[in-house]
């Protein structure tokens, strides 16, 4: 049973390029999160989707940054125009949801993202 | 507000000793979930041990322990007999059932076990 997949593991993106860092959640999960992790520091929550819904993107920056979780396919975070602050680790993870319980989010690898 | 608070930033133990790396949470939810990850040097991130609000057993899964005090509010982690292979950033982690499942993290520990 496979797990999270992310791609691509390493990016890097001079500034002012986009960056589209990729999604599968592992089989049988319809929830997806983004989280963002600076160097030496915690994960940070960024957006939360279910299958073309944005369920919560409080964590998300306002400018530059959009997520989305279409019908078919990966769910797909992209930067635009990507700064050297944005240089981090992004890890997506995924869950079954009952109602009133917060079930495991399992991790992807990550993706590993260096603005030059 | 929700926070986490890992105050060891970093331990160092030798093989065979016993470490505990602590959690202490701040909630106003009745009903919410405590999470421990382990992330190793290779960088991934490895779930651990879900815990919810309303069971304060403590468990066990052979070196690794988990001791939940909701009157403290700390949900403290303990390895046994540590192992090189324990090295690594262990994150504790929150979620409130009514909220949208987001973790809050805390900021790590980190663990080296030098032989």
């Amino acid at each position: 049973n496979a797990g999270v997949m992310q791609n691509p593991r390493h990016l890097v993106r001079r500034r002012g390029q986009e960056a589209r860092l990729r999604c599968s959640p592992m089989k049988g999960h319809s929830h997806v999160y983004w989280y963002r992790q600076l160097p030496e520091e915690g994960l940070k929550f960024m957006v939360y989707l279910q299958k073309e819904n944005i369920i919560d993107e409080s964590g998300m920056p306002k400018e530059r940054f959009s997520a989305e979780f279409p019908k078919e396919g990966p769910s797909i975070l992209r930067i635009q125009q990507v700064v050297r602050g944005d240089s981090a680790a992004y890890f997506c993870a995924s869950s079954t949801r009952t109602s009133g319980a917060s079930e495991t989010q399992y991790f992807g690898p990550g993706t590993r993202l260096l603005v030059l | 507000a929700q926070k986490v608070t890992q105050a060891q930033t970093e331990i160092s133990v030798v093989e065979k000793e016993d470490v505990t790396l602590d959690c202490v949470y701040e909630t106003r939810d009745t009903t919410y979930y405590l999470f421990w990850y382990k992330q190793p040097p290779s960088g991934e991130l490895v779930f651990l041990i879900r815990r919810n609000s309303f069971d304060e057993q403590n468990e066990i899964s052979g070196r690794y322990s988990w001791n939940f005090q909701k009157s403290t509010s700390s949900f403290n982690f303990t390895i046994t007999a540590s192992q090189v292979v324990d090295s690594a950033v262990y994150f504790c982690a929150l979620s409130e059932s009514y909220n949208t499942d987001k973790l809050i993290f805390g900021t790590g520990t980190r663990l080296q076990v030098f032989p």
